[in-house]
């Protein structure tokens, strides 16, 4: 079945630095990929997705690119605030809805 | 977008007994999916649950353990069958219409 790999499990940055996570997975019938942040004690939201016809997507300081011929997929969030801090899960999906997660990547932002 | 609650929000459990998790959506949907997440770790899929056959169970999970009821199409239960402390996580419900997938506020399951 479909296996997700997420790395780095922490990432400590700088306050208005940039932080990259970076995943791959293992299904190429996969075309749905998502990045959900998860606060502490709240439900995962969904931040930014990208489709396999689609190679990057941005959304003011996020944005993922995918790269369909290597299977792996990033996230990258630039001009980072404390707020930024959570953690943060990258996904694949293809089709059928059913969503497979990677194990998160825990974002410290310093001051 | 959907909107999705949960019931309970918490629980504390003694063990071999078992709890019911029901997860409401505001829209019809045709799955719902029910995750597990324990602490600190990873969302892992429990089970598909369509409206009008048996839910499809991920390996590792079994319908004795983890019973799934899906009467309609806006509603669904999770039952935790006798417990035990490993059962200790949050359980979170979700949907995803157009593939983009929500998800309820969680149950937190604590088993003594």
């Amino acid at each position: 079945g479909e296996n997700v790999e997420q790395h780095p499990s922490t990432l400590s940055v700088q306050e208005g630095d940039s932080a990259v996570i970076k995943c791959t997975y293992s299904d190429s019938a996969s075309n749905y990929f998502p990045w959900y942040k998860q606060e502490l004690g709240k439900r995962p939201q969904l931040i930014i997705d990208i489709r396999s016809n689609v190679g990057e997507k941005k959304d003011q300081r996020i944005a993922v690119t995918l790269n369909k011929t290597a299977k792996h997929f990033s996230l990258h969030i630039t001009e980072t605030q404390p707020e930024d801090s959570a953690v943060y899960f990258c996904a694949a999906s293809w089709g059928d809805d059913k969503i497979i997660f990677g194990k998160g990547t825990r974002l410290h932002i310093l001051p | 977008s959907a909107v999705i609650s949960q019931k309970p929000s918490r629980d504390i459990c003694q063990r071999g007994t078992s709890l019911t998790i029901q997860c409401q959506v505001d829209s019809q949907v045709t799955m719902m999916f029910w995750y597990r997440q324990q602490p600190g770790q990873s969302l892992t899929l429990i089970a598909t649950a369509n409206q009008g056959s048996e839910a499809t169970y991920e390996s590792g999970f079994v319908i004795d353990k983890f019973p799934i009821s899906r009467p309609n199409l806006t509603f669904s239960t999770l039952t935790v069958s006798n417990m035990s402390p490993e059962d200790s996580s949050i359980y979170l419900c979700s949907v995803a219409p157009g593939q983009q997938q929500f998800f309820g506020p969680g149950t937190r399951l604590t088993v003594l």
